[in-house]
């Protein structure tokens, strides 16, 4: 089975500076990573999938992901960030079963609380 | 906005009640997943339909149940009410409901139990 570790849970920074949220996952097969982001009183929104290919992936708001499979890690970057993107963070992993077959859904990190700063 | 509709924003009842959740997919979606967000358990996975049929199943208690109807929208239903049922529940939608499709979050249903 799958399971996604978000080491912080709160993020403090200071706009304009860059930032990092880590989050790592567990998982005997190869695996589809996925960072969601949750305003306030309001749903989830995908900012970025990894599914194949090149490790480095861009998404929405300027931040990217980088796939490390050495390191079961998928840490999320932004180079500068803005008031607006105080939010909360999940990272998730698609719940893939070890026999080859899968289900759809997604396992969640606890997420991470990131507060920018004026 | 996602495109996916969840109806109602709040609900307030007490123990011992049932509720209903209702979720409406996006346009040309035709999985539903149901998610509980709590403080204590994060986000927990609880069913999903394709097409009207169950297809995955995760920590969903047995007072709970879910269905998909023939027009795609899905109902949770909620029942013997705990104080423990106190949290945000999400519907999601997603195109063939694949381990690499991107699911769409409606806005969420807070309930409350007293």
């Amino acid at each position: 089975a799958q399971s996604v570790t978000q080491l912080d849970s709160q993020v403090p920074v200071f706009e304009e500076a860059p930032v990092e949220l880590r989050c790592n996952y567990s998982s005997s097969v190869s695996v589809y990573l996925f960072w969601y982001v949750q305003y306030p009183n309001q749903g989830l929104q995908l900012l970025l999938k990894y599914l194949s290919g090149s490790t480095l992936v861009k998404g929405i708001n300027g931040f990217e992901a980088e796939f490390n499979k050495s390191q079961t890690s998928f840490h999320l970057r932004k180079p500068s960030v803005h008031i607006s993107d105080t939010a909360e963070y999940f990272c998730a992993v698609s719940d893939r079963l070890g026999y080859g077959g899968s289900q759809g859904n997604l396992i969640f990190g606890k997420g991470t609380k990131l507060s920018v700063k004026p | 906005d996602s495109g996916v509709t969840q109806t109602p924003k709040h609900l307030i009842t007490a123990t011992g009640q049932r509720v209903t959740l209702r979720c409406s997919p996006r346009s040309g979606d035709l999985s539903v997943y149901w998610y509980q967000q709590s403080l204590d358990q994060g986000l927990q996975f609880l069913i999903q339909y394709y097409n009207g049929e169950e297809r995955a199943k995760g920590n969903i208690l047995e007072r709970f149940s879910a269905q998909q109807f023939p027009d795609l929208h899905s109902e949770l239903n909620l029942s013997s009410l705990e104080l423990g049922d106190s949290a945000l529940y999400f519907c999601a939608s997603s195109v063939t409901g694949g381990e690499a499709d991107t699911q769409y979050f409606g806005p969420g249903t807070r309930l409350t139990v007293l």
